[in-house]
């Protein structure tokens, strides 16, 4: 079965520490995975995918298909970065999401 | 440009009315999508449009549920009649009929059914 898995509702983390949302998935083939953020009475918008291979704001994900992970991560988080992560995955660019249950970062001053 | 828009923001309905929830797509975005988000559970695909035909919708949960995209541009979901479990956020997105090309989400309508 196609499944993102994303273990954590909450993660609560103080003002420059290191972050790192989990992300599992299941899929028979080899797929795109994203992560979607959304902040608070904003859209939900793309924060990167793997195949770009980027950094934004900070935040790098490395997919790792050995042990079919695609964790989310930044070393030094900032009180910005509080909003709901998704991390979610497309048999390809541009098409439909499967995507995780979410999971909500929040930053302490 | 401006961005995927849905419209209405919220709507609170009794359970057996009628919703229509409307999302524009980014102009020239053939691809248009509708999702939704239960209280508690992940965000889940309905179904998707390329211009004005249904591409997939497998993810349409019964025939309570009926989208439309005539001509091609923006899209419509129908509840009839609307039942206590259909309340969540529904979420509309586009993008290009290209490979590569990221979606791109609208605001979503908060629907709660009383």
């Amino acid at each position: 079965a196609q499944r993102v898995t994303q273990p954590e509702k909450l993660l609560s983390v103080f003002k420059g520490a290191p972050v790192e949302l989990k992300c599992n998935y299941s899929y028979s083939g080899s797929p795109e995975l994203f992560w979607y953020v959304q902040y608070s009475r904003q859209r939900l918008q793309l924060l990167l995918r793997h195949i770009s291979r980027e950094s934004i704001k900070g935040f790098t994900a490395d997919l790792n298909k050995g042990e079919t992970s695609f964790h989310l991560k930044k070393p030094f988080a900032q009180e910005e970065d509080s909003a709901m992560y998704y991390c979610a995955l497309s048999r390809l660019v541009g098409g439909k999401l499967i995507f995780g249950q979410g999971t909500e970062l929040s930053v302490k001053p | 440009e401006a961005g995927v828009t849905q419209f209405p923001s919220h709507s609170v309905i009794e359970k057996g009315q009628t919703v229509t929830l409307r999302c524009d797509p980014i102009s020239g975005h053939d691809n248009l999508y509708w999702y939704r988000r239960v209280m508690g559970k992940e965000i889940k695909f309905l179904l998707h449009f390329v211009k004005e035909s249904k591409q997939d919708e497998s993810g349409m949960p019964n025939n309570r549920f009926l989208a439309e995209r005539t001509g091609g541009t923006y899209s419509t979901l129908k509840v009839q009649p609307a039942e206590l479990e259909d309340s969540g956020v529904y979420f509309c997105a586009s993008s290009q009929d290209r490979a590569n090309s990221p979606l791109h989400f609208g605001n979503g309508t908060r629907l709660t059914v009383t």
